[in-house]
């Protein structure tokens, strides 16, 4: 079945750091890939998203491009900021379900 | 903005306690979504209603049960709670079930069961 592995966290950073958090995904066909955050006592939001291969996803300084042939999705920021700590998801919606499968979640946690 | 607004926040219950987890959307959304996060496993998917009067099972939907009241309403209710349901419970929705549709999401429900 259609699956999502993220890289284990928690990813500790110091502020203005490069930040890459990896995902890679098995699913049928070329399913639209997102990434959602979810900060302290929240619920999540949308970050970025990618509905075909090699369409690259950004926001607030965050991007990922959809890469076919690696199957990945990994998300990445040139310099995190303190209020940028939070958990990540990966989501790929499943061509079989239509329905989002969630990564367990990456934590990222930036110092000053 | 009130989005995805889902009712109560915290509640402790007793083992074979029923309960209901109320959400409510405005933003006019066809589709709606109960999901439960728990440690190391992401969120899972318990039930879905693709449009107002049709409900459908998720990934792990023992043990619950939904009513799509209106296309606002979309509430969760566990019979006979269980510590096993013991977890953060969010509500979401989407104007459709299409595939690339954004899925808003409350801001979730912490539920234990002792």
């Amino acid at each position: 079945g259609d699956s999502v592995t993220q890289m284990e966290g928690p990813v500790t950073l110091s502020e203005e750091a490069f930040l890459t958090i990896n995902c890679t995904y098995t699913a049928t066909g070329y399913p639209s890939l997102f990434w959602y955050v979810q900060y302290p006592g929240e619920g999540l939001q949308l970050l970025l998203k990618a509905t075909k291969a090699d369409d690259k996803g950004s926001n607030k300084g965050f991007e990922a491009t959809y890469r076919k042939e690696t199957t990945s999705f990994h998300l990445e920021k040139g310099s995190v900021q303190v209020s940028d700590s939070a958990v990540y998801f990966c989501a790929p919606l499943s061509y079989n379900t239509d329905k989002l499968i969630f990564g367990t979640g990456t934590r990222l946690q930036v110092f000053p | 903005n009130a989005g995805v607004t889902q009712t109560p926040k915290f509640q402790v219950l007793k083992t074979g306690q029923s309960m209901t987890l109320q959400c409510a959307q405005d933003m006019n959304h066809n589709s709606m979504y109960w999901y439960r996060q728990d440690p190391g496993m992401g969120l899972r998917l318990i039930y879905y209603s693709a449009s107002e009067g049709t409900t459908d099972k998720g990934e792990v939907p023992n043990g619950y049960n939904v009513s799509r009241l209106n296309k606002r309403e979309f509430s969760l209710r566990l019979e006979s709670a269980a510590p096993s349901q013991t977890s953060v419970y969010f509500c979401a929705s989407s104007a459709s079930n299409l595939r690339g549709d954004t899925i808003y999401f409350g801001e979730g429900s912490w539920l234990t069961v002792v």
